[in-house]
């Protein structure tokens, strides 16, 4: 399968503690995004690279999150001391420069984090 | 802002009759797209239909329909003689260039659940 993969799927830690997750996307596509989604609600946007670059942050992504895309392929998100707060679906997405094509993302399946 | 009002929490509808799920949408760039994306219950969003601001045609892909009214800032999506695997969350999404012509702003979705 060639789509975006991520991994852990599930991630269950303490407060406090540190996690990382990284996405795979699809080989071809340069722009590589994150997204949060709490339970009943539509993905947020958390930051997004074009290659290596990170490009855009948003607001939500305090100090305690670092993303990085060190050789423009895949990506890590890490969430350092974490919070109850941060227990939600983490969404990675991918896309080809806009141009003939609509810049849809692609999706992979998400990583859950519960924080106890 | 931008922003993205999906108004019905859940729909139901009954096997093989057709559904639409309402979008309305707040931008005040010319230019804009609007998305579709379908999020069964394994977590992967799963990109739908697309509709460009200048397209003057409704957007049509099998049996998903975009219903555009862009007097209206509406974007509905008509779901035709529904299937039992189309129950999933549904998300309209936009990018417009004020918001970042990068990422999509989604709604908070409908739950749809097709009846046998």
């Amino acid at each position: 399968d060639t789509g975006v993969s991520q991994d852990p799927r599930h991630k269950i830690t303490k407060r406090g503690q540190n996690v990382t997750f990284r996405c795979d996307p699809i080989s071809e596509h340069n722009r590589l995004y994150w997204y949060r989604q709490t339970l009943g609600q539509g993905p947020e946007f958390l930051t997004y690279f074009q290659n290596e670059a990170q490009l855009e942050k948003s607001r939500l992504l305090s100090d305690r999150f670092s993303a990085e895309r060190p050789k423009g392929s895949f990506s890590t998100l890490e969430i350092q001391r974490t919070e109850q707060g941060d227990s939600a679906m983490y969404l990675c997405a991918s896309s080809l420069t806009r141009g003939a094509n609509t810049g849809e993302l692609f999706f992979g399946e998400g990583s859950r984090l519960t924080v106890l | 802002a931008q922003k993205i009002t999906q108004t019905q929490p859940g729909m139901f509808v009954q096997e093989k009759e057709a559904v639409t799920l309402d979008c309305t949408y707040d931008t005040s760039d010319q230019s804009y797209g609007l998305f579709w994306y379908k999020q069964p219950s394994s977590g992967e969003m799963i990109f739908l239909i697309y509709q460009g601001s200048y397209d003057e045609q409704n957007a049509t892909e099998g049996r998903y329909s975009l219903n555009f009214q862009k007097a209206r800032k509406s974007a509905n999506l008509v779901i035709s003689a529904s299937q039992l695997g189309d129950s999933a969350m549904y998300f309209c999404a936009m990018r417009a260039p004020s918001g970042s012509a990068r990422q999509l702003t989604f709604g908070s979705g409908t739950q749809l659940t097709v009846l046998p």
